[in-house]
């Protein structure tokens, strides 16, 4: 099946520093990938929505200037947490889909901010 | 924006047994009904999915039905076993597999 991979599987920084998540697809090409936030114990919520060639779409009460979302290519979307503060740390998740067939989760990114 | 309500939140069943999960989705333009079990840290792994023009699915031990006109639709899975013990979701989408909304999770524990 297909493969998303992130970059890094866990990340420590210190508030006020930014952090870049790379999500990839290896096997496939990804117009659109999506990034996910899961806090403890808790559901995947739809951050925003990255579309390679323009400007990602956001979920309400996301903010766009804290969580940067470059699609640099059709295979590599990257989310930037700038400025991190604790209540930041969370598990990030990105997935592609491959048209609208299923959509293929990466193993998630790890994020404590001290 | 879509919202999807899913309960309960924990299950506990005996080996053998049978669990079922609910969820109840609002926007009647959803048209794709995915579940995905995912284990502690670790990717959300789909199960079983089924799309609006279909009742019903099944797939060996795991059957999803879905009722449009209630806007529901449940995961059923038949004897059960310990490895069947992880926190499944349910979502809800109107443009295929993209734009999932995640319904709050079920913890299901199959207890040998």
């Amino acid at each position: 099946g297909a493969v998303v991979s992130q970059h890094p599987s866990w990340v420590i920084c210190k508030s006020g520093t930014s952090v870049k998540i790379e999500c990839r697809s290896l096997d496939f090409q990804a117009t659109t990938m999506f990034w996910y936030r899961q806090f403890p114990k808790q559901s995947l919520m739809l951050m925003a929505t990255s579309n390679e060639g323009s400007k990602a779409t956001y979920e309400q009460g996301v903010e766009k200037d804290k969580f940067l979302i470059n699609h640099a290519s059709l295979t590599l979307s990257t989310l930037t947490v700038t400025s991190a503060h604790p209540e930041d740390s969370s598990f990030y998740i990105c997935s592609a889909p491959i048209l609208y067939s299923e959509q293929y989760f990466g193993p998630g990114t790890r994020l404590t901010v001290t | 924006g879509e919202n999807v309500e899913q309960h309960p939140s924990t299950l506990s069943v005996q080996e053998g047994d049978s669990a079922v999960i609910k969820c109840t989705y609002s926007d009647s333009a959803s048209n794709y009904f995915p579940w995905y079990k995912q284990e502690l840290g670790k990717r959300p792994q789909l199960i079983i999915d089924i799309r609006s023009n279909v009742g019903e699915k099944k797939d060996q031990r795991i059957a999803v039905t879905l009722n449009k006109t209630a806007k529901h639709f449940s995961l059923h899975i038949t004897e059960t076993q310990p490895e069947d013990s992880a926190v499944y979701f349910c979502a809800a989408s109107r443009q295929g597999a993209n734009n999932l909304f995640f319904g709050t999770g079920t913890r299901l524990t199959v207890i040998p």
